[in-house]
């Protein structure tokens, strides 16, 4: 899997707003996809990991969906909050491996 | 419980000369991955390790090498610097080399400027 698009690039929203980016993949050879979380000045921490094909996850006020025979997921944060503020990478995988290639991540900044 | 630690966190050299990164993973994980992130990009992969031996190998030149020790730990070496190898150098550990359900669990990174 060579070709990860995430969209927006940057997304600024109101304190309570809901708000939802999309990762798209080659739908080929599709194993699993990864979303993560990545605050300025830390580490990512892993959201969601995802594997069949309408899989729908929850943590908290951020879910997640998966459609593998058309290549996109949908990351949803209801609510948003200061605290989301950060970078939401996606990453899929194309194999029976844990190299994951990233997209760029889209930047969500919550204004108080 | 350690997380994933990385040393140094901000270094700075010249061109042409020779890095050392380090990365211990989070205990009981036995596999660690290093990525570079450049400005404006998404981390891409650089290789990994697994039983001491590398695995797997992203799009990056002979310069880049590294190393896993028998506890796990790991270091990235990168020779012959350029400009362009400036960037956040990501450390991720994972339990086992071939799962793609398995986390990643990533250090804060080391900051490299190349003047």
């Amino acid at each position: 899997i060579l070709n990860v698009e995430q969209s927006p690039q940057s997304l600024h929203v109101q304190e309570g707003d809901s708000t939802n980016f999309t990762c798209s993949f080659p739908s080929s050879n599709f194993y699993a996809l990864h979303w993560y979380r990545w605050e300025t000045a830390k580490s990512p921490e892993a959201l969601f990991v995802m594997t069949l094909n309408g899989d729908e996850k929850k943590k908290g006020r951020i879910s997640a969906t998966l459609n593998t025979k058309e290549g996109y997921s949908y990351l949803y944060i209801k609510g948003s909050q200061p605290e989301d503020s950060a970078t939401y990478l996606c990453a899929p995988i194309g194999g029976a491996t844990n190299k994951l290639i990233f997209g760029t991540g889209t930047l969500l900044a919550v204004q108080p | 419980d350690a997380g994933v630690t990385q040393s140094p966190t901000h270094l700075i050299k010249t061109r042409g000369q020779q890095v050392t990164l380090r990365c211990s993973p989070k205990s009981g994980h036995d596999t660690v991955s290093w990525y570079q992130q450049a400005l404006g990009q998404g981390p891409q992969f650089i290789f990994q390790y697994y039983e001491e031996e590398e695995r797997q190998r992203g799009n990056f030149p002979d310069r880049f090498s590294g190393h896993q020790f028998p506890n796990y730990s790991s270091e990235l070496n990168v020779n012959a610097l350029l400009l362009g190898d400036s960037a956040l150098y990501l450390c991720a550990s994972s339990l086992g080399a071939g799962s793609s359900t398995g986390e990643l669990f990533f250090g804060e990174g080391s900051r490299l400027t190349v003047l």
